[in-house]
């Protein structure tokens, strides 16, 4: 089945302590995307990434950093975690650059 | 930069009537897209408009692309209770960024 994979669904963790939420699709899409949303916020670009090694910014890239090593992956890392960074996180890919996005089922990250 | 608003933010609908919900740019889009997202899920991709003054139907959802490409709607014929959830839209801007609507989140009164 197509699909886009995030690891965790749900994560609670500290102020400051490091932490990854994975992403993975299994399309062979080139583009992959990190997506915050907010309640009235709608969805916020984090990360975009056009092929391995290639990244770029997104609307709100401050606090996160992100890694394309290989085409299917393209985890989130957030090295210092702080309150605002509540939110819930969708990776998405597709095989077209800014249309067509297939969105993995989300991580509920909370920092306290 | 880029800007897409939609409007209304909320729609209660009693189920059988027809709505219409708008997306609206700050700029010109080279196409424009809609994605449903039901409570407690994720963003489902619906479909893509591209030319101008297009129009698109699946089923009873009708969507339509603005003679200036800087806008459009979904309008919602006999809206069931399965059409409930955030309709987005979302438009491509510089540097390959997609830049998505607020959203329209839709009630359905039985």
């Amino acid at each position: 089945e197509a699909q886009v994979t995030q690891n965790p669904r749900y994560l609670i963790t500290v102020t400051g302590k490091k932490l990854t939420v994975t992403c993975s699709q299994n399309m062979n899409h080139e583009y992959m995307s990190w997506y915050r949303q907010d309640p009235g916020l709608g969805l916020r670009q984090i990360y975009y990434s056009m092929n391995v090694e290639v990244t770029d910014k997104g609307d709100v890239p401050e606090g996160y950093k992100v890694s394309r090593k290989e085409k299917r992956n393209f985890p989130l890392i957030l090295e210092s975690p702080s309150p605002n960074q509540t939110s819930l996180y969708f990776c998405a890919s597709s095989g077209y650059p800014t249309y067509g996005y297939t969105f993995g089922s989300g991580t509920r990250l909370t920092v306290v | 930069g880029q800007q897409v608003m939609q409007i209304p933010q909320y729609q209660h609908v009693q189920e059988g009537e027809d709505f219409t919900t708008y997306c609206n740019s700050s700029t010109t889009l080279s196409n424009i897209q809609w994605y449903k997202q039901r409570p407690g899920g994720h963003p489902v991709f619906l479909i893509q408009l591209v030319k101008s003054g297009e129009v698109k139907k699946q089923k009873r959802l009708t969507f339509q692309f603005g003679e200036a490409k800087k806008n459009s709607s979904l309008h919602i014929t006999a809206t069931q209770t399965t059409d409930v959830g955030t309709y987005f839209c979302a438009g491509p801007a510089a540097g390959n960024k997609l830049t998505f609507g607020g959203g329209t989140r839709v009630l359905v009164k039985p």
